[in-house]
């Protein structure tokens, strides 16, 4: 699975928009990019992934450049409760039978500020 | 819907003691199972991995081992702890068959502190 690069900790107003920067310039074409993030004292909790189309749900978006390079994280109206851990993981899906093992950086930690 | 409980939430224990932590998955058959440890500070480690009953996989050599008794159930023990033991523990799951880029689901952990 590709490495990642994501920058230490970040700060962010309550109330605008988090943007997440992540780098896996070396990604192959059929690893995906997952996002997970972790409150203090939790286990991680996933939010969103993605292949090559810009992704949102209820939580997030996901914009991956035409290159696949790297992406980035969008909470589009952070909250004090979005303080957390953010992890950038690109993998391989595995096929049914199949383990998938997922390596986890440290991450960027995310301060959102009142 | 699926639920991952990991119990005890803390604990702490003295050097040379053993440990059993349990992991059981609910809504689900034939998850993958994993064990991870967290460091203070640190990413997460994978240290076993299950794709089904009896099969378990280390991806680390340890103080540690784990055994899955039943589908369901993943567990992490050690006959005698050491301090370098002491960590936060994630049990997490994701489905054997079904969606192939599934995320995996974790529960809430244990920390442990070996003293």
């Amino acid at each position: 699975d590709a490495k990642t690069t994501q920058p230490t900790s970040m700060d962010c107003a309550e109330g605008r928009a988090a943007n997440l920067p992540c780098n896996h310039s070396t990604i192959s074409g059929n690893e995906y990019v997952y996002w997970y993030r972790q409150i203090h004292s939790q286990g991680p909790q996933y939010i969103i992934h993605g292949l090559k189309n810009n992704e949102t749900n209820e939580m997030a978006s996901l914009i991956i450049t035409e290159d696949r390079k790297s992406s980035t994280l969008i909470l589009p109206h952070a909250t004090l409760r979005d303080t957390a851990v953010y992890y950038c993981i690109v993998r391989v899906p595995r096929y049914s039978g199949g383990y998938q093992k997922v390596t986890f950086g440290t991450g960027t930690k995310l301060q959102v500020i009142p | 819907s699926q639920t991952i409980h990991q119990w005890p939430a803390t604990l702490v224990q003295p050097v040379g003691s053993p440990l059993s932590l349990e992991c059981t998955v609910e809504g689900t058959s034939n998850p993958n199972l994993y064990w991870y440890r967290q460091a203070a500070g640190r990413g997460l480690q994978l240290l076993f991995y299950s794709v089904g009953i009896g099969q378990i996989s280390s991806e680390v050599p340890q103080n540690l081992s784990a055994s899955r008794p039943q589908d369901r159930q993943f567990i992490l023990s050690s006959k005698k702890l050491l301090l370098s033991d002491s960590g936060f523990y994630l049990c997490a799951w994701s489905p054997l068959r079904g969606s192939y880029n599934s995320p995996l689901h974790f529960g809430n952990g244990t920390r442990l502190t070996v003293t």
